[in-house]
């Protein structure tokens, strides 16, 4: 059974940074194309970021580019998202998110429960 | 960016209607190589992350009811719930994967009358 657990998040005053990570089980981990998407409370579904398999290529949304790295740990079947100079506008649940496809498709097909990121002072 | 745009933003049916859902993209997303439509449909139930129901326009994802259908082609997509159960009460999204970024649409909400 395909498992994504999220954990990192929490509240954090404006400015500050969070690391969030994605523990994936139940699927070949290094094999998949990964990606964060995030939603703001009560609201749509933004996507954040993508990483190819080996974790040499990655994609951001214009939003989050050059404040978040997105990461992987293939040995340790754990993706990551570091957060910095967060912005109040950044408050949402990250998910993280397998890819449908061995190819990068940009359709996600497992979503994890989520962690709640809130900026805030 | 592409947007998405669905309609309506929330609709009530009673159990065993017919629920039909809208996307609208602002640039085709079919793919004139392969004959693809870079579309998906997902499910969120309240509390829970969302679930892929259909991919590639009208492929439905393992494990997916049948009663769930999506068509269309270019900008204009559906989703058919043909026969509303209670489990289906969730909000829907549409989403392209044409090109990057990935967007969704905003939403729409279904009920039971």
């Amino acid at each position: 059974e395909v498992q994504l657990v999220e954990s990192g998040g929490g509240l954090v005053q404006p400015g500050g940074s969070l690391r969030l990570s994605c523990a994936a089980s139940g699927f070949t981990f290094s094999s998949y194309w990964m990606h964060w998407v995030r939603q703001a409370p009560g609201k749509g579904l933004m996507w954040v970021s993508r990483i190819n398999s080996d974790g040499r290529s990655f994609t951001y949304a214009d939003s989050v580019r050059g404040r978040f790295t997105i990461s992987r740990d293939n040995a340790k079947n754990t993706l990551h998202l570091q957060m910095t100079s967060l912005r109040d506008e950044d408050t949402a649940v990250y998910y993280c998110v397998r890819d449908l496809g061995l190819v990068a498709t940009d359709c996600f097909d497992y979503w994890g429960q989520g962690t709640l990121v809130t900026v805030s002072s | 960016d592409i947007v998405m745009t669905q309609s309506p933003d929330s609709l009530a049916v009673s159990l065993g209607e017919r629920a039909t859902i809208n996307c609208k993209s602002s640039q085709s997303v079919l793919y004139n190589s392969n004959k693809k439509n870079y579309l998906a449909w997902y499910q969120q139930k309240p509390g829970q992350p969302p679930k892929l129901l259909i991919y590639w326009a009208s492929t439905r994802e393992s494990g997916v009811p049948d009663r769930f259908s999506g068509s269309g082609s270019g900008t204009d997509f559906t989703l058919t719930i043909s026969s509303l159960q209670a489990e289906d009460v969730a909000v829907y999204y549409c989403q392209h994967y044409y090109s990057t970024p990935p967007t969704f649409g905003g939403g729409t909400k279904v009920e039971i009358k």
